[in-house]
């Protein structure tokens, strides 16, 4: 069966700070991989996405950046944080099919302070 | 471009009524319909998706949601509320073609009274 890594689970750090956030899946081969942010009182929102190796699309400019090194790995990073980037990170996975449904990890709540 | 209006970002029911929780979309290709739920602190779980077929779709822990086309809605219902159905739903669309990303409405948050 499939499943879906994220870490860490929390995160503190200081403005300005640099940031890395991994995410593996594990079961399957060659997904398409999301990420969304989740702020405080606001629905989630695609950051970017990957439908293979090397291949990211971002859906909001922004200070964050997105890196896919192997078929089932993705690291969201930002080389100087800020206040804003606090949330809820959540990635997600699917498979090529059309009909097939994303499948969303546990997330890592980040706050910047 | 796609989107998701969620009615309500608070509904409170009673325990064993009617859980009604309301989800329109915009889209102008044929869409796919999702209702995921989040408890606290968690990832998305999906409850239901509508991709082509049957309108009205059975999902997990009672959950049913109808497709109208004419109505552009996705409308999520439980005939009797439990306590355990606590927690916030989103509504999302997407299209059958490139990445299938979803677009989210801005969730309801369900609360039960006992």
């Amino acid at each position: 069966s499939q499943t879906i890594h994220q870490w860490p689970a929390t995160l503190v750090q200081p403005v300005g700070s640099p940031l890395s956030l991994e995410c593996t899946v594990e079961g399957t081969s060659n997904p398409n991989l999301y990420w969304y942010r989740q702020a405080a009182g606001r629905g989630l929102q695609l950051l970017f996405y990957s439908v293979g190796i090397g291949q990211i699309s971002s859906e909001v400019p922004q200070n964050l950046s997105a890196s896919r090194p192997q078929d089932r790995q993705f690291i969201l990073s930002s080389k100087k944080l800020l206040l804003s980037d606090s949330g809820f990170y959540l990635c997600a996975w699917k498979t090529g099919a059309s009909t097939d449904t994303q499948y969303f990890g546990p997330g890592t709540r980040l706050t910047v302070l | 471009a796609q989107s998701v209006t969620q009615l309500g970002s608070h509904v409170s029911v009673s325990e064993g009524a009617l859980v009604l929780l309301r989800c329109n979309y915009s889209s102008s290709v044929p869409p796919y319909l999702f209702w995921y739920v989040q408890y606290p602190n968690q990832g998305l779980q999906l409850l239901l998706k509508y991709t082509t077929g049957a309108t009205l779709v059975k999902g997990i822990n009672g959950f049913e949601a109808e497709f109208k086309k004419s109505e552009t809605s996705f409308h999520l219902t439980k005939p009797s509320a439990h306590m355990s159905d606590a927690a916030e739903y989103f509504c999302a669309v997407s299209d059958y073609q490139g990445a299938q990303k979803l677009v989210f409405g801005q969730g309801t948050r369900l609360t039960i009274n006992p």
